[in-house]
């Protein structure tokens, strides 16, 4: 059975201070693997999408890796604006593209 | 360009009450998703539909779901004589190609269901 975990659930940081996100999965064919960040209230907005081992994906401050069993995404100097939950999905093949999805991790950054 | 639009975006209802949520997808769209969101949990699939084909409903809880897309782009996620454990959020997702299982799915920002 397809599964994702995330780790750590929730996670605070002073602003400017590096961390980084834990995505493990199990998948039967990874197809792809997603990240999204989710504001309260708001549906998830499209980070960044992985397809193979040793890919890394760069977006101002958000940095994404892949390995075959997890993905990392790495913050580097974050900012309050950056505070949200960050979920992680992979597509699996047999699917229709239907994303499994971890619970996310929740990120407050303080100034 | 429009992103996913829902509709409504809060909804009460009474248990045993029907209730239709409404899915706008970005125009041009091949595929359409339909999520459930309960707090503090990650979306879980419910249903897909390549264009007014509805290819997986795997997910769907129960027979009281119901989705229907029947001219390839609006979406209408039904569900019948509702109960408390269908609280959550209701999301919907579309991207461009049919069946690409890499293809970028974007959100619309959910229809949030409270069944009192």
């Amino acid at each position: 059975e397809d599964q994702v975990t995330q780790s750590p659930e929730a996670l605070r940081l002073q602003e400017g201070e590096s961390s980084s996100l834990n995505c493990s999965y199990t998948v039967s064919g990874l197809r792809g693997l997603f990240w999204y960040r989710q504001d309260p209230g708001k549906g998830p907005e499209f980070l960044f999408t992985l397809y193979s081992a040793g890919e890394e994906k760069e977006k101002e401050r958000l940095k994404a890796t892949l390995t075959k069993k997890e993905s990392f995404l790495h913050i580097t100097a974050p900012k309050p604006e950056d505070s949200a939950t960050y979920l992680c999905a992979v597509s699996g093949v047999g699917s229709q593209g239907n994303l499994i999805f971890g619970k996310g991790t929740k990120l407050s950054v303080k100034p | 360009g429009a992103g996913v639009s829902q509709s409504p975006r809060y909804k009460v209802a009474k248990r045993g009450q029907d209730v239709a949520l409404r899915c706008d997808p970005i125009s041009g769209h091949v595929s359409l998703f339909w999520y459930q969101q309960a707090l503090g949990q990650g979306p879980e699939f419910l249903t897909y539909f390549q264009n007014e084909a509805q290819l997986d409903k795997s997910g769907l809880p129960s027979d009281r779901f119901f989705a229907e897309r029947p001219e390839g782009s609006v979406s209408t996620l039904k569900i019948q004589r509702t109960q408390q454990e269908d609280s959550a959020v209701y999301l919907c997702a579309s991207s461009l190609n049919p069946s690409q299982a890499t293809d970028t799915q974007y959100f619309g920002p959910g229809t949030r269901l409270t069944v009192l």
